[in-house]
């Protein structure tokens, strides 16, 4: 069964730094999201992307955060200069255009900024 | 803004006794909802939805849920718990009149329940 998969699985990284995020979504998805989930807390909504675009965005999703589709498999999260309260679970999610409605989930990447 | 509200942190249950997790909702039209569930270290999985039509509907390993337009409530539930079920369960919403013609389809989620089933 066709399922997302995210790189890497966990990311430690320095306050101030740059991190990328990888993902890579079921093939014939053309919708593609992020979301993440602090320890404790709800899954919150990030950004969608389709066509090539951001078609929607939260307010956490700041000018510090950037999404991309760099190639025809990979869908990619940066955050430009990492915060403390950047540290979350990251899933990425996937959704078929026409047929269903329901997001197919990725195993996520663990960010920690020290 | 739509929104989700899942009353209990945690539900314990006997193995082989009928579960129930609760979800209930608030958005401005008619809602899409959704069950999701995560074991430890994992990503979400879908458990089942609802669109339209029947008001129960069932999904994957045995669950279903009901969907109750008058008590805007969604509850999980199954006939008859196992230990394997014990995991953290997320019921969604989606708002398809925030539905914006770009394609977004935001998901809403609960804060979560803790499911324990006990041998």
């Amino acid at each position: 069964e066709p399922e997302v998969t995210q790189t890497p699985s966990h990311q430690v990284t320095q306050m101030g730094q740059e991190v990328i995020l990888r993902c890579v979504p079921i093939s014939n998805h053309l919708y593609f999201y992020w979301y993440r989930q602090i320890l404790g807390q709800k899954v919150e909504f990030l950004v969608s992307f389709y066509n090539n675009e951001i078609s929607e965005k939260s307010e956490i999703f700041d000018d510090q955060f950037s999404v991309e589709r760099p190639d025809g498999s990979n869908f990619t999260l940066k955050i430009r200069s990492t915060k403390l309260e950047d540290s979350a679970m990251y899933f990425c999610a996937s959704s078929e255009a026409l047929r269903g409605y329901e997001q197919f989930f990725g195993p996520g990447t663990r960010l920690t900024v020290l | 803004a739509q929104s989700v509200a899942q009353p209990e942190d945690q539900v314990n249950v006997a193995e082989g006794n009928p579960l129930t997790v609760k979800c209930t909702y608030s958005v401005s039209g008619n809602p899409y909802l959704f069950w999701y569930v995560q074991y430890p270290n994992r990503g979400l999985q879908f458990l089942l939805k609802y669109i339209t039509g029947d008001n129960l509907v069932k999904g994957s390993y045995g669950f279903e849920a009901e969907f109750n337009k008058s008590q805007t409530s969604f509850h999980l539930k199954k006939p008859s718990a196992l230990v394997s079920d014990s995991a953290l369960y997320f019921c969604a919403v989606r708002d398809p009149a925030a539905y914006s013609g770009a394609g977004s389809y935001q998901l809403t989620f609960g804060k979560g329940t803790k499911l324990s089933v006990i041998p």
